[in-house]
């Protein structure tokens, strides 16, 4: 399996522009999480889906923040208008319901700069 | 407070040394912890796993648990340049639970 696959790898964008982030899980895995990390507040939970479905959204720090998954295979997070503090790096992970939702496989992750 | 504390750093040993990297917590619900390894541009990965106290041995790396003092180790011995890292300690109520995270502890290990 290729792992969890993120686009795109790094993202520069002027503030105020739409800024979608992509996530391909692996195949047969049933949570898909979306994080942000920064140095000052490190890994952030911001939403994970059970079998396509959001659980919880509650770390999604805004409205301008929105994160789908139309399918088992595809997620992803949206930032409308961006601002430069989006500026961090996201992750994408996902887990197979057999080991619970502890066991994470991460993407490379996507270095979003807003300027 | 933070559910989960972790010094981030960052730790510079030599090649060779035993480093223990540590996280306390205040959950005492807690259950399921895990270590996390994060290299520079990539996303972290599963490195330990362990439920409830004790310890476990995989290969030069040793996790342990102490529930009665909230308080989780990781011993790497016999560091390694390659070891040179960012480690995340992570830990859940139940297994399907979904994990907090610390900050992560920078640690560099020089030849």
């Amino acid at each position: 399996d290729a792992g969890v696959i993120q686009s795109p790898r790094h993202e520069v964008t002027e503030m105020g522009q739409e800024v979608t982030l992509r996530c391909k899980p692996i195949s047969g895995h049933d949570y898909l999480f979306w994080y942000r990390q920064t140095m000052m507040r490190g890994l952030e939970l911001l939403i994970y889906f059970n079998n396509n479905v959001p659980i919880d959204d509650s770390g999604m720090p805004e409205d301008r923040f929105s994160a789908k998954m139309p399918n088992a295979s595809f997620s992803t997070l949206k930032i409308q208008p961006s601002e430069p503090r989006d500026s961090a790096v996201y992750f994408c992970a996902s887990s197979p319901s057999s080991s619970g939702a502890n066991v994470l496989t991460f993407g490379a992750g996507s270095r979003l700069t807003v300027l | 407070q933070k559910e989960v504390e972790q010094d981030p750093g960052p730790l510079s040993v030599p090649e060779g040394a035993i480093v223990s990297l540590n996280c306390t917590y205040s959950n005492s619900a807690f259950q399921y912890f895990m270590w996390y390894r994060q290299y520079s541009r990539k996303g972290p990965e599963l490195l330990m796993y362990t439920y409830s106290s004790g310890n476990k041995e995989d290969g030069r790396f040793t996790a342990q648990v102490d529930k009665s003092s909230k308080y989780i180790s990781l011993f790497i011995r016999d560091s390694q340049p390659s070891d040179s890292a960012t480690y995340l300690c992570a830990m859940a109520i139940g297994g399907s639970y979904i994990p907090t995270f610390g900050r992560g502890t920078s640690l560099i290990v020089h030849p």
